[in-house]
């Protein structure tokens, strides 16, 4: 099927103003990931979603940041309060189940949004 | 703790040059170790995997080798394309699959 969708494309907001980015994984992947890339810099780990089991958030850079997934579909990533230093793009990855060191250990990404906060 | 260390960029070629992006990583236990490639405007998308040491990965003429004496994934090519212009990214998994750890990627530019 279709890969990994994100949504919006770019968002543009002000200082002070919450977003919501939104994650449509690959249908049956039941890990979810959400990554911060800055300019020039490599993938920064938010959190970690697998299933039903408590979500992996040692990543969340601030208690601004939140994110939510219900069961094994759409995620959300919150981001209250912007400040310019979240201007980034957000990338969201799915793969299947940790299988050990299984071929299916592959992560699939979404083109990712790009958020400029002025 | 785990992390990845590659080589900065840009690194900008001749077409049919032969390409390295050294790739050096620090992890606990045994981790498998990922090239990721970004073409321009899209998402990352898996170029090669090796899941344990003295594995070979390869497609599209990348090949990187799991060094785990030199804790070490270098990337080569033996004759670049225009078409390969892209960031790659190297990445490790620890054991349990639960994380990626990236590095910070290195941007190829091949001129005709």
């Amino acid at each position: 099927g279709a890969g990994v969708s994100q949504s919006p494309s770019n968002k543009v907001t002000e200082k002070g103003k919450d977003v919501e980015l939104r994650c449509d994984p690959i249908s049956g992947h039941t890990a979810l990931y959400w990554y911060r890339q800055r300019l020039g810099q490599g993938l920064e780990f938010l959190i970690y979603f697998q299933g039903n089991s408590a979500p992996d958030k040692s990543g969340l850079p601030s208690d601004r940041f939140s994110a939510e997934r219900t069961g094994e579909s759409v995620s959300t990533l919150t981001i209250q309060r912007t400040q310019q230093e979240d201007s980034a793009v957000y990338l969201c990855a799915s793969s299947l189940p940790p299988l050990g060191r299984s071929a299916k250990n592959i992560q699939y990404f979404g083109a990712g949004t790009r958020l400029s906060v002025l | 703790g785990n992390s990845v260390t590659q080589m900065e960029g840009p690194v900008t070629l001749s077409e049919e040059a032969f390409l390295t992006i050294n790739c050096t990583y620090t992890a606990t236990g045994y981790p498998s170790l990922f090239w990721y490639v970004q073409y321009p405007g899209e998402g990352l998308q898996l170029l090669l995997k090796a899941t344990k040491a003295d594995d070979k990965g390869s497609n599209k003429g990348f090949e990187a080798t799991y060094r785990k004496e030199t804790t070490s994934f270098h990337l080569e090519k033996g004759s670049v394309q225009v078409s390969d212009s892209a960031v790659y990214f190297c990445a490790l998994s620890p054991y349990n699959f639960n994380k990626f750890y990236f590095g910070s990627g290195t941007k190829l530019n091949v001129k005709p």
